[in-house]
């Protein structure tokens, strides 16, 4: 079967750094997304990696490596802001998305 | 810019009850449309996804059905909800190429009595 594991919640501190697993075990890979999800509210895309390597979006970065079938996301300067679920989806072989259940993150001041 | 309305935003029903739910999308042609469920503290699962007028894929056999009338129009119906059929629903959509993310609406909550 396919499976996405990610942590399901994480707490971290305002201004400090976080970073999110994501493990993947899907039939075949064609790339790999992270999502926003606040409360009650719909995805937001955030990034997408498809190589190896690190993606750096502003104070988000997503990591990927396909040997290991893992990536992360790493949040940097905190903001309470940034309090919300975090979602990782791999597109399969027949490029549907598989998704995660997400990643509850709750910031404290 | 393309932008995509879903709505209801929020729906109670009884059970047996039928259901439409209904989702456009505007500023782009041709798009892949999707409809997903989200149970509290799971994935999104998908129920169905559209590459055209007329084309359905079905994902998960339910008691759900879409439809995609126009272009830029898809539909969720059921005759008769269930109980189980409780859910965050959300409408997506995506074009271009593989590396092209999904962009979502602002999703229904159904809450089946």
């Amino acid at each position: 079967g396919q499976n996405i594991d990610q942590p399901t919640e994480m707490t971290a501190t305002e201004g400090a750094i976080v970073q999110i697993n994501c493990t993947y075990q899907t039939s075949g890979f064609n790339g790999l997304f992270w999502y926003q999800q606040h409360a009650g509210e719909a995805p937001t895309f955030l990034s997408y990696n498809v190589l190896d390597g690190l993606e750096e979006k502003g104070r988000f970065s997503s990591f990927l490596s396909r040997s290991k079938g893992y990536s992360y996301l790493l949040l940097k300067e905190l903001q309470m802001k940034d309090s919300a679920s975090y979602l990782c989806a791999v597109r399969d072989s027949n490029y549907q998305l598989i998704w995660g259940a997400g990643t509850k993150l709750i910031i404290k001041p | 810019s393309q932008t995509i309305h879903q709505w209801p935003a929020t729906l109670v029903q009884p059970v047996g009850s039928p259901l439409s739910l209904e989702c456009t999308v505007e500023g782009t042609s041709n798009p892949n449309l999707y409809w997903y469920r989200q149970a509290a503290g799971r994935g999104l699962q998908l129920l169905f996804y559209s590459v055209g007028i007329g084309q359905i894929s079905s994902e998960v056999p339910q008691n759900l059905s879409a439809s995609r009338p126009q272009d830029r129009q898809f539909i969720l119906s059921s005759k008769k909800l269930l109980l189980s059929d409780s859910g965050f629903y959300l409408c997506a959509w995506s074009v271009g190429g593989e590396h092209q993310p999904q962009h979502f609406g602002d999703g229904t909550r159904l809450s089946i009595l």
